[in-house]
């Protein structure tokens, strides 16, 4: 039982290129976000998805794509790199628990860590 | 005024001190707190969670809520080196999909 995983964990991109982060969770969980995580910002929601087949902007979307690609797979996709999305990107999954614990506990990934020059 | 905050710190504290970590908010729809730790180079994980108002204790881990104060608080008893992280502070509404995070509180406890 991997937990959620994330690929690739380091990149370093040129301004505008593109490149597509990837996200796969194994706890059979509805919901999958999209963070970033930025010195003296704390982490704040890019984009998130509480099901298969749908998704929401989060705080910070601009610059942003994503797909859910089934239940398990959730990408978030640069199109055209600015060095402001320098930055660790974190997936993260949760499941809604009726009773038995944190009603929506988040299950973080170990980060991409993203340098656009 | 941010929904959400909380001092970054950085705190630094002997072994075996006790830390106390806080965060406050200003939305009352919050029902759900949790307080997420984070080593450097990870990803977050949970620590504690509490619904409403309260205390939990867990460990050397305690979790006190005061929703008339909009305040939660995270203690630390018996500080060790190995607790030595970030802590974040979590939110949830009711029936939101999202939390709500603080930016964390750096934390280094010296041998």
């Amino acid at each position: 039982n991997a937990g959620v995983t994330q690929t690739p964990k380091f990149q370093v991109l040129k301004t505008g290129q593109s490149m597509t982060l990837q996200c796969a969770q194994d706890m059979n969980h509805n919901s999958m976000y999209w963070y970033r995580q930025d010195p003296g910002m704390g982490l704040r929601l890019i984009y998130y998805s509480a099901s298969e087949g749908t998704t929401d902007k989060g705080e910070v979307p601009n610059g942003y794509n994503v797909s859910r690609l089934n239940k398990r797979e959730f990408s978030l996709r640069l199109e055209s790199a600015a060095p402001s999305q320098t930055s660790v990107y974190f997936c993260a999954s949760s499941v809604f628990r009726v009773s038995g614990g944190a009603r929506k506990t988040q299950y973080f990934g170990p980060g991409t860590r993203l340098l656009v020059l | 005024q941010k929904e959400v905050e909380q001092d970054p710190g950085p705190l630094s504290v002997p072994e075996g001190a006790i830390v106390s970590l806080n965060c406050t908010y200003s939305n009352s729809a919050f029902q759900y707190f949790m307080w997420y730790r984070q080593y450097s180079r990870k990803g977050p994980e949970l620590l504690m969670y509490t619904y409403s108002s309260g205390n939990k204790e867990d460990g050397r881990f305690t979790a006190q809520v005061d929703k008339s104060s909009k305040y939660i608080s995270l203690f630390i008893r018996d500080s060790q080196p190995s607790d030595s992280a970030t802590y974040l502070c979590a939110m949830e509404r009711g029936g939101s999909e999202k939390l709500v995070f603080g930016k964390g509180t750096k934390l280094t406890v010296n041998p």
